[in-house]
């Protein structure tokens, strides 16, 4: 069965700072992809970043980065210049070879001013 | 038109009651999909539409019934519902089935059963 975990249940971090979010995963496939959505209190759940597996290349969305390792199954999230608008639960996500998506449990980002 | 329109925001409903929840979208998607979340939780996929036709059913209750009238639209009728069943019902859509691009989300219907 495929899996994502995520163990940080809430992480903060100054404003201004980086942080980064940790997600492994688990899955038979060698063709995946990989996300990072983000839910404000607003509730709609935002795509931030897309990673596909045979990429080596890790993707990158302004300040947003992620820690692409493929043999760990790895796939960490940087946050960059940490904004109080990034304030939200971030779930991580894999879509399976059905081209449903797997979630992590989430982990809620608090920024402090 | 870059978003996922759900209607309404808020729902409040007695256990007898029937009622629907709206999802639209106007980018062409063909793929539409109904998850539940609860609080503190990720989304849980109910049911997924590709080309206006049901393909998947997560062994959802009755008391929820899919509709797909056209490409844009997606309806969730409830009947029946009952106070577990209170949750964030988002909608959300992608080009398609097999296109990994990821989903496009509405901002959700808070349903509270009493």
């Amino acid at each position: 069965a495929q899996t994502v975990t995520q163990s940080q249940p809430e992480m903060s971090v100054q404003e201004a700072e980086t942080v980064t979010l940790s997600c492994t995963y688990d899955t038979s496939e060698s063709d995946y992809y990989l996300f990072w959505y983000k839910q404000p209190p607003s509730r709609q759940m935002i795509l931030v970043i897309r990673q596909e597996a045979y990429k080596q290349q890790n993707a990158t969305e302004n300040r947003f980065s992620v820690n692409f390792q493929k043999a760990a199954k790895s796939f960490s999230l940087k946050i960059s210049d940490s904004q109080l608008g990034d304030a939200a639960m971030y779930f991580c996500a894999l879509m399976d070879s059905n081209y449903q998506l797997i979630w992590g449990a989430g982990t809620k980002l608090i920024i402090k001013p | 038109d870059t978003e996922v329109t759900q209607t309404p925001k808020h729902l409040v409903m007695g256990m007898t009651n029937k009622k629907s929840l709206k999802c639209e979208q106007h980018m062409g998607h063909r793929a539409m999909y109904w998850y539940k979340q609860k609080a503190k939780k990720p989304p849980e996929l109910m049911f997924v539409y590709s080309y206006e036709k049901l393909s998947i059913n997560e062994s959802v209750p009755s008391r929820f019934s899919p509709e797909c009238p056209n490409s844009s639209l997606l309806n969730l009728h409830l009947h029946a519902l009952q106070p577990e069943d209170s949750a964030l019902y988002l909608c959300a859509s992608s080009q398609g089935q097999g296109v990994t691009y990821g989903y496009t989300f509405g901002s959700g219907t808070r349903l509270t059963v009493v």
